[in-house]
């Protein structure tokens, strides 16, 4: 089955203790991209990824990390959580390309996360 | 950089009447696509409906169909027949296969609410 597959759904983590966000597709795509969610402010993307070792920065890409030394796996990373990254989580993927195929896209099932 | 705009936040409809949802977008790009998402209590992200830039025939999948109007680079989604089931957050997305080369940035979302 194609998936996006995220990993926490949930957590409830302190301040500065460094946590990942795991995400794997398994459907072979390039692009990759991670996005936060919060009232009023709709999607934010933070970073995304065209292809392996290819990465760049969204609109809030301050506090967090991103790599993709493998093309099923876009971790995001937390160095030093603060309360403002409470938010939840949303990772991506699709194809590149024109037509359907390059325009259908997968997310996962999105990472609730509180920072206290 | 491109932009996405929905400038309704709220939108309420009667039960088997229609509603127009708004979507705007900033883009010097010409071969992109745009997409209508569904985002129910469950917060997953559901795919309403796509429209490729260069195809002049507005989309329709059953009772969501959409106003697409190029040089007004304006995206509009029209839900006839409003069910309770309806009810969600709206979020409008874009997709260039430009410069950009297939980033997929939202807008902040409208929220609908449907009433029996």
């Amino acid at each position: 089955e194609a998936q996006v597959t995220q990993n926490p759904r949930y957590l409830i983590t302190v301040t500065g203790k460094k946590l990942t966000v795991t995400c794997s597709q398994n459907m072979n795509h390039e692009y990759m991209s991670w996005y936060r969610q919060d009232p009023g402010l709709g999607l934010r993307q933070i970073y995304y990824s065209m292809n392996v070792e290819v990465t760049d920065k969204g609109d809030v890409p301050e506090g967090y990390k991103v790599s993709r030394k493998e093309k099923r796996n876009f971790p995001l990373i937390l160095e030093s959580p603060s309360p403002n990254q409470t938010s939840l989580y949303f990772c991506a993927s699709s194809p590149r390309g024109r037509g359907i195929a390059g325009n259908t896209i997968y997310f996962g099932e999105g990472s609730w996360l509180t920072v206290v | 950089a491109q932009t996405v705009t929905q400038s309704q936040p709220e939108m309420s409809v009667q039960e088997a009447e229609t509603v127009t949802l708004s979507c705007t977008y900033d883009t010097s790009e010409s071969d992109y696509y745009l997409f209508w998402y569904k985002q129910p209590p469950s917060r997953q992200m559901i795919l309403v409906i796509r429209q490729e830039a260069y195809k002049q025939q507005n989309a329709t999948e059953n009772r969501f169909s959409v106003n697409f109007q190029k040089a007004a680079k304006s995206f509009s989604l029209k839900i006839s027949d409003s069910q309770l089931g309806d009810a969600a957050m709206y979020f409008c997305a874009y997709r260039s296969f430009g410069g950009s080369q297939g980033n997929l940035i939202f807008g902040k979302g409208t929220k609908l609410s449907v009433k029996p």
